[in-house]
C-alpha cells in the first residue's frame, strides 16, 4: 500500500545545532514530495518540493531536503536551528502517475527548539 | 500570506447544531481542498473539488457536505455536530498545471470549531 511515515513524533534540538528529520515514502515510482511547516495557530506552508532533477532540493527558512532514491527517503536537513524553527514539520507526497492525484500527508513531527 | 481565505477563524457552538465554513482560493486555483485536524487524528483529507465539481473525497462524514461555487469559493457545512467535531478545519487550494495539478497546496490559516 502506498504510504509516507515519519517515524519521529517529537523531535528536541538545541538552538545553533543541526536538524536532521526523516521522512520515508511507499510508492511504485518517485512520486512528488514535499516539506510544509506548521507555526502554532497557523495553516501549513510550503517549505520545499521535489518533483525531478537535482536530488538535493532547495526550501525557505535555510532549509533543504535530499531525496534519496534507493532509501526511499525524503529527509529535511537544515544546519543551524533558530528558536523561531519551533514547529510542526509534515512531510507530503503526490503519486507521479498521471490522473488525480491525491496529497497524502505524514503524521507531523513536532520540533521544540530549547536554548 | 498564502492568498487563500478561510471565515470564520473562531467558532463556537452546541452539540446539534450546523454551521458552514468558508473558503477563497488562491487567485487562478481552481482545486479547493478540505482537511481537518486533530489531535488524536492528525491532518485528515476530507474532500477535494475542481472547477466546481467533486473530485475526491477522504474520510468525510455524511453529516458533512461541501461544494465549490462558480466563482470557486467554497464552503463545508457540518451538521449535527458533536463533540468530537472540534477541531482545525483548513482550506487549501494548489497550483494547477493542466487539470490534475502538482499537488503544491497553498494553505488557509483554518477555522478553529469548539464544540460544546
Amino acid at each position: 500500500a502506498q504510504s509516507v511515515t515519519q517515524p519521529d513524533i517529537h523531535i528536541t534540538v538545541s538552538e545553533g545545532a543541526s536538524l536532521e528529520l526523516r521522512c520515508n515514502y511507499s510508492y511504485g515510482a518517485t512520486p512528488y514530495l514535499f516539506w510544509y511547516v506548521q507555526s502554532p495557530g497557523q495553516g501549513l506552508q510550503l517549505l520545499l518540493k521535489y518533483f525531478s532533477g537535482d536530488t538535493l532540493v532547495q526550501g525557505i527558512k535555510g532549509f533543504e531536503a535530499e531525496f534519496k532514491r534507493s532509501q526511499s527517503s525524503f529527509n529535511l536537513r537544515k544546519p543551524s536551528v533558530h528558536w523561531s524553527d519551533a514547529a510542526e514539520y509534515f512531510c507530503a507526497v503526490v503519486p507521479n502517475s498521471g490522473g488525480y492525484q491525491k496529497v497524502t500527508f505524514g503524521t507531523g513531527t513536532k520540533l521544540q527548539v530549547i536554548p | 500570506d498564502s492568498g487563500v481565505t478561510q471565515t470564520p477563524k473562531h467558532l463556537i457552538t452546541a452539540t446539534g447544531q450546523r454551521v458552514t465554513l468558508r473558503c477563497s482560493p488562491r487567485s487562478g486555483d481552481l482545486s479547493v481542498y478540505w482537511y481537518q485536524q486533530s489531535l488524536d487524528q492528525g491532518l485528515q483529507f476530507l474532500i477535494q473539488y475542481y472547477n466546481g465539481e467533486e473530485r475526491a473525497k477522504g474520510n468525510i462524514l455524511e453529516r458533512f457536505s461541501a461544494q465549490q461555487f462558480p466563482d470557486l469559493h467554497s464552503e463545508l457545512n457540518l451538521s449535527s455536530l458533536e463533540l468530537g467535531d472540534s477541531a482545525l478545519y483548513f482550506c487549501a487550494s494548489s497550483v494547477v498545471q493542466g487539470a490534475f495539478g502538482t499537488g503544491e497546496l497553498f494553505f488557509g490559516e483554518g477555522s478553529r470549531l469548539t464544540v460544546l
